[in-house]
């Protein structure tokens, strides 16, 4: 089954720098890549996603890369804001049944 | 419209006793995932209901749990003669058409401890 690896487990930026997420998985038919982010005492929430026919996809301070070929994809936060601080989530998917595995998750803090 | 609710937020059990968590899905979602995060881990997946389908038992650590569905809308995850170790927040959530990896919505979790 799948496999994903997330990293760092904890990060720590300064408010208006970038902070980057990185995954990995192991099935070369996962084509579904979603990233989660979850606020404390909350579920986490979509904030992004991005299918294997594109490699890069951006929504306003927020983009994905996928490379495929590596077989890792990368959540990128630019000018962060100390709303950003929560655990986010990468996850994998093939898109059958239920095969949707989560990564460890990735605690960002952004100081002001 | 409404979200994935989960109720009680919050249970605190005795050890060995059995507990409930409920779960109401987003009305016309078929799929429904059950998942359990532990202290500063990830999600980890239990089990899986689509419409009328067997459900995907593979991610239950013991027979303790079970899990059902009924009428194809809410569901109930059980654990029986709980253990310290079963302490974690459970999550549910719920998905429109799992087979094209749609969004999995959240439900807020019910927090569990067993003391």
């Amino acid at each position: 089954g799948e496999n994903v690896e997330q990293h760092p487990s904890t990060l720590s930026v300064q408010e208006g720098d970038s902070a980057v997420i990185k995954c990995t998985y192991s099935d070369s038919a996962s084509n579904y890549f979603p990233w989660y982010k979850q606020e404390l005492g909350k579920g986490p929430q979509l904030i992004i996603d991005i299918r294997s026919n594109v490699g890069e996809k951006k929504d306003q301070r927020i983009a994905v890369t996928l490379n495929k070929t590596a077989k890792h994809f990368s959540l990128h936060i630019t000018e962060t804001q100390p709303e950003d601080s929560a655990v986010y989530f990468c996850a994998a998917s093939s898109g059958n049944n239920n095969d949707m595995r989560f990564g460890a998750g990735t605690r960002l803090t952004v100081k002001p | 419209g409404a979200g994935v609710s989960q109720s009680p937020s919050n249970k605190v059990t005795e050890k060995g006793k059995d507990v409930e968590l409920r779960c109401d899905p987003i009305s016309g979602h078929t799929a429904l995932y059950w998942y359990r995060q532990s202290l500063g881990q990830g999600l980890e997946f239990l089990i899986y209901f689509q419409g009328n389908s067997a459900p995907d038992k593979s991610g239950l650590p013991s027979d303790r749990f079970s899990a059902e569905r009924t009428g194809g809308s809410v569901s109930t995850l059980t654990i029986q003669r709980t253990q310290q170790e079963d302490s974690a927040v459970y999550l549910c959530a719920s998905s429109l058409n799992p087979g094209l990896a749609y969004e999995q919505y959240f439900g807020p979790g019910t927090r569990l401890t067993v003391t």
